[in-house]
């Protein structure tokens, strides 16, 4: 099955300061990825999706300002939180399709996960 | 009104159990409903995918969707401690099903 990682697992940093978040699809190109936040107890909420070759696509409530989302490659995704605050520490996960495993009846495309970055923020 | 609702639980069954999750939901152009089991501190993992209604089997586990009541459910057959989880269903709109709305998750806990 496709394989998607993210790095680092977890990232413990002051308040103020940025982080990246990397997410990569080992074996297939992604042409899109997800970004997803996660508070404990509560489900995936997407925040952005990531297109390889343009800008990502914010969902709404989310500031795209403060989380920088760079899809340079078809296997590679990073989400910048800049100047992060304590709010912002979460579970971050990313996802990712494969064009070619497209279901044939159903068209269904599966978005294959990352293992998630928890954020800390002191 | 959330657009998937799941009841959190948690919820402990002894070994060998026939558990059942849930969720209802409020959109009538779902298409894709999946189930995704997720352990501590890490990413979902696909457990099964039905497109539009019906039942689908996998093993022990399975999916069964009821569009006319908007609620979906998976069957977990002979439940083990490593059925231990928390599982989350997603559901999407077609044809691309880009975005997935997902619910709470429902905590298990299979006791031996």
């Amino acid at each position: 099955g496709a394989v998607v990682s993210q790095h680092p697992s977890w990232v413990i940093c002051k308040s103020g300061t940025s982080v990246k978040i990397e997410c990569r699809s080992l074996d297939f190109q992604a042409t899109t990825m997800f970004w997803y936040r996660q508070f404990p107890k509560q489900s995936l909420m997407l925040m952005a999706t990531s297109n390889e070759g343009s800008k990502a696509t914010y969902e709404q409530g989310v500031e795209k300002d403060k989380f920088l989302i760079n899809h340079a490659s078809l296997t590679l995704s990073t989400l910048t939180v800049t100047s992060a605050h304590p709010e912002d520490s979460s579970f971050y996960i990313c996802s990712a399709r494969d064009p070619g495993q497209r279901d044939s009846l159903s068209s269904y495309n599966e978005q294959f996960f990352g293992p998630g970055t928890r954020l800390t923020v002191l | 009104q959330k657009e998937v609702e799941q009841d959190p639980g948690p919820l402990s069954v002894p070994e060998g159990a026939i558990v059942s999750l849930n969720c209802t939901y409020s959109n009538s152009a779902f298409q894709y409903f999946m189930w995704y089991r997720q352990y501590s501190r890490k990413g979902p993992e696909l457990l099964m995918y039905t497109y539009s209604s019906g039942n689908k089997e996998d093993g022990r586990f399975t999916a069964q969707v009821d569009k006319s009541s908007k609620y979906i459910s998976l069957f977990i057959r002979d439940s083990q401690p490593s059925d231990s989880a928390t599982y989350l269903c997603a559901m999407s709109v077609p044809p691309t099903g880009n975005q997935f709305y997902f619910g709470t998750g429902t905590s298990l806990t299979v006791i031996p």
